[in-house]
This record gives C-alpha cells, structure tokens and sequence, in this order.
C-alpha cells in the first residue's frame, strides 16, 4: 500500500460547491502539507501543520480551509469552488524527528480538480 | 516574499550530451536547496539536495551551490530520454526543513 494517499484521485465539480481533498499516511510523520500546481507552475503551498493542533496558512490560503483530523489524516476544503482553483493538488509529509531532511519528505500521487 | 526562479524551458539537448538547468534564489536566509523530477501529472521526486557551496556529485547528477550569488544549478551529464522531465527546484529557509519554496521548474527535453 503506498504510504501517503489522497482521495479522489480526480474530481470535476461546479463552480461554487464545496469540495473536500482528503490525505492518509502511514508513514507516522507528525508534518503534513498541502500544495497547488497549476499547469507550467511550480508547487505553491496552500497549508500546513506540525501536529494535530497545529494549522498555518502558505502562501496561497484564501478560498481554502484544512482539518487536521488525526495525525494520519489532513483535509483541505474548498468552500465555495471556484474555476481558477482548477490545479493539481498534492498532500505531502514529514517527520521532524528523522533527521532526514528533505529525503524525508513524502509525495502523495495528487488530485486533480476540475471546477466547472 | 521569498521567490525561486527557474528558466521555464524547454531545454533540449541530445541523447549523450550535459543539460545544465539553473536556479536563483532572492532569500539570503536560504539554507538547503533541492532538486526533483517530475513527469507530467506525477509527484515530485527528489534527486539532489545540496548545503554547502560548491558541487555535490551523485552519479550523472552534480548540483552545484554558490550562496554569495544566490544561485544553484543541476548538471546532468550522459542525459538520456528518461531524463525528459520537469526539474523543480526547491529552497528551505532553516535545517528544520519545515516548508519548501519551490521555483516553477524547468522541462527538459532529451532527443534520441
């Protein structure tokens, strides 16, 4: 089983629904992240979070929101959708223990969206 | 605001030959610095990181750092089609490597 998963995988939606990405990961890591990109963009972090009661907005927050709903577990809403927030959405993750550095860091395989 | 620039390409060269791909960054506070390959509609990979100046070789891989004109670089030597990718390169600002700034990546085309 891959280590970090998001769910959908793809999803196509309407202007204005709400929307929620979810993120698991089994790889006990107590960081997880949500990045956007967008088509020739680089990653552009949406949210973080260290633990459980930790939320800190990236650069790009507005029109999203996240929950941290256990370690494993990282969701990012989108409250109203909108056609611009159409990108391809990736869930990562760290641990800030493991003294790995960058080698730590955890993919998952991404979300594309598609707001109509 | 912390930016990381790249070249956004393409870049092509031929099958054999060393493609060169550059990266500047605008925070001197910057203290690790990551390349990684992505293919279309995939997640990042990493194949280099770098903290020091000078150069960081990893098989047909050298990353090279020079802090005093902000700017790193990702050579790959013997390039082959398999290499045809988008090349980001990525920035943290502590060793905590809490968050990563990336740049909008550079595609490289290898020709047969």
């Amino acid at each position: 089983d891959a280590d970090v998963t998001q769910t959908p995988r793809n999803r196509i939606t309407k202007t204005g629904k709400r929307i929620m990405l979810e993120c698991s990961q089994t790889k006990g890591h107590d960081r997880m992240y949500w990045y956007r990109q967008d088509p020739g963009l680089g990653l552009q972090l949406i949210y973080y979070s260290f633990d459980v009661k930790d939320i800190n907005k990236g650069e790009i927050s507005d029109g999203y929101s996240v929950s941290r709903q256990a370690q494993a577990k990282f969701s990012l809403s989108l409250e109203s959708a909108i056609p611009n927030q159409t990108a391809l959405y990736f869930c990562a993750t760290s641990d800030s223990g493991s003294g790995r550095g960058p080698q730590g860091w955890f993919f998952g395989p991404g979300t594309r969206l598609t707001v109509l | 605001q912390k930016e990381v620039e790249q070249n956004s390409g393409p870049l092509s060269v031929p099958e054999g030959a060393i493609a060169s791909l550059n990266c500047t960054y605008s925070d001197r506070g910057s203290q690790s610095f990551f390349w990684y390959r992505q293919y279309s509609g995939k997640s990042p990979e990493l194949i280099m990181f770098i903290y020091s100046n000078g150069d960081k070789e990893d098989g047909r891989f050298t990353a090279q750092l020079n802090k005093a004109s902000q700017y790193v670089s990702l050579l790959i030597r013997d390039s082959q089609p398999s290499d045809s990718a988008t090349y980001l390169c990525a920035v943290t600002m502590n060793s905590g490597y809490s968050t990563l700034t990336f740049g909008k990546g550079t595609m490289l085309l290898v020709s047969p």
